[in-house]
Parts: structure tokens; sequence; C-alpha cells
């Protein structure tokens, strides 16, 4: 069975600080991992996935396949950063995405 | 391409009665997906679609609820016999089969209220 897990339902950051986002996994094969987020009255959009290491908006997130997360990170939060963000899991390339229950990051001034 | 579209946005319903949700995916992708996400959560699978054929359910899919893609173009979710527990968002997306693993297209869902 696949299954995500985001511990934070919530996380408070100034401006300027850096925040990490938790995600951690469970499933028996390889996973594809991906970040999700919607910004207020926005449909759920692509953040980034790990097959791309790449980096979105300055945030990166890397795959441990040891303790099976997949954690995000931005090492200086910006207002328009406030938004939810949902982890998520595929078993195979185009199969159904597991998601995690989200966690919502609040950036103040 | 306008992305993902679903109709209607918002959906109030009495209880016990019927109601039907479309999805009109980006033209090229031939998968089609549904998801259900309550408050607090996060979206849940439904079921998808590659072309016309369903091929995949999950067990939230009850007996109520039943999903088509007649053409492997848009697709129509109904739920007989709505319950409260049916309020909810209503999330479709889609993609390519080759390209799956870039991630989805979501559209803005449809808002199910059940009173």
């Amino acid at each position: 069975a696949q299954r995500v897990t985001q511990p934070e339902k919530l996380l408070s950051v100034f401006k300027g600080a850096p925040v990490e986002l938790k995600c951690n996994y469970s499933y028996s094969g390889s996973p594809e991992l991906f970040w999700y987020v919607q910004y207020s009255r926005q449909r759920l959009q692509l953040l980034l996935r790990h097959i791309s290491r790449e980096s979105i908006k300055g945030f990166t997130a890397d795959l441990n396949k040891g303790e099976t997360s997949f954690h995000l990170k931005k090492p200086f939060a910006q207002e328009e950063d406030s938004a939810m963000y949902y982890c998520a899991l595929s078993g195979a390339a185009g199969n159904k995405l597991t998601f995690g229950g989200g966690t919502r990051v609040l950036v103040k001034p | 391409d306008t992305g993902v579209s679903q109709n209607p946005r918002h959906k109030i319903t009495k209880r016990g009665q019927n109601v039907t949700f479309r999805c009109d995916p980006i033209s090229e992708h031939n998968r089609l997906y549904w998801y259900r996400q309550t408050l607090g959560q996060g979206p849940e699978f439904l079921t998808y679609f590659q072309n016309e054929a369903q091929l995949e359910k999950s067990r939230l899919l009850s007996d109520r609820f039943s999903a088509e893609r007649p053409k492997g173009s848009f697709s129509t979710l109904e739920i007989q016999r709505t319950e409260q527990g049916d309020s909810a968002m209503y999330l479709c997306a889609s993609s390519e089969t080759d390209r799956a693993n870039y991630g989805y297209t979501f559209g803005s869902g449809t808002r199910l209220t059940v009173v």
C-alpha cells in the first residue's frame, strides 16, 4: 500500500527565514515523488518532482530512500510562498497519485 | 487550450438527489483522474481512465458513484442518492501517459454541498 505522511499541519515562519516541510512515505517499490502547491483561490499545481532534481521558486527536495523521506526546503522564505503544500507519491509512471494531508505555510512579514 | 475544465464550480443538492459533474481534460492528454478532497485533507484518489477505459477504481467509489469517459475525451462523475458525507471538492486531473511522471494538471474542482 502507498502512504504519504506530512506531520505538520501548519508552519509559520518569518520572511527570510528557512522553511522545511516534512514528507515521509511508505511504498515497497521505487516511488515517484512530487510536491504540489495550492495558492489561495488557485488550483492545485505541480511544484517539483524528484526525478528532475530541479529547483523551482527557490525550493528543493531530496529523495532519501533510506529514511523514506522527501522533505521540501527553501533557505529564505518569501511572503508569496504562503500556500498549502502537498507531498504526493506515484508507484509507477502514470498511475494514481497518493497525497499527504498537506501543510499550510504562512510566511509573516 | 485553457487547461482542465470542470463544471459546475459549485453544486448544492438535497440529500437523496443525483448529481453529475463534468471534466474536460487537456486535449492531448489520454489519462484522466478523479479525486475527492474533504476539508483539511489531501486529495483522495477515486478512479482513472486511459482513453475510454477505466483502469482503476478506489474502494472509496461506492456503488452510488459511477464515472464514464465514453469517447476518451471528457468525463462525467455521477453520484446517485447523495448523502451528507458526499460533501467535498471533486477534482479532475489529466496527463499524457508517456509523460505522467512529469505530474498531473488539475482542474479547479467542483464543490458539492449536500444539505
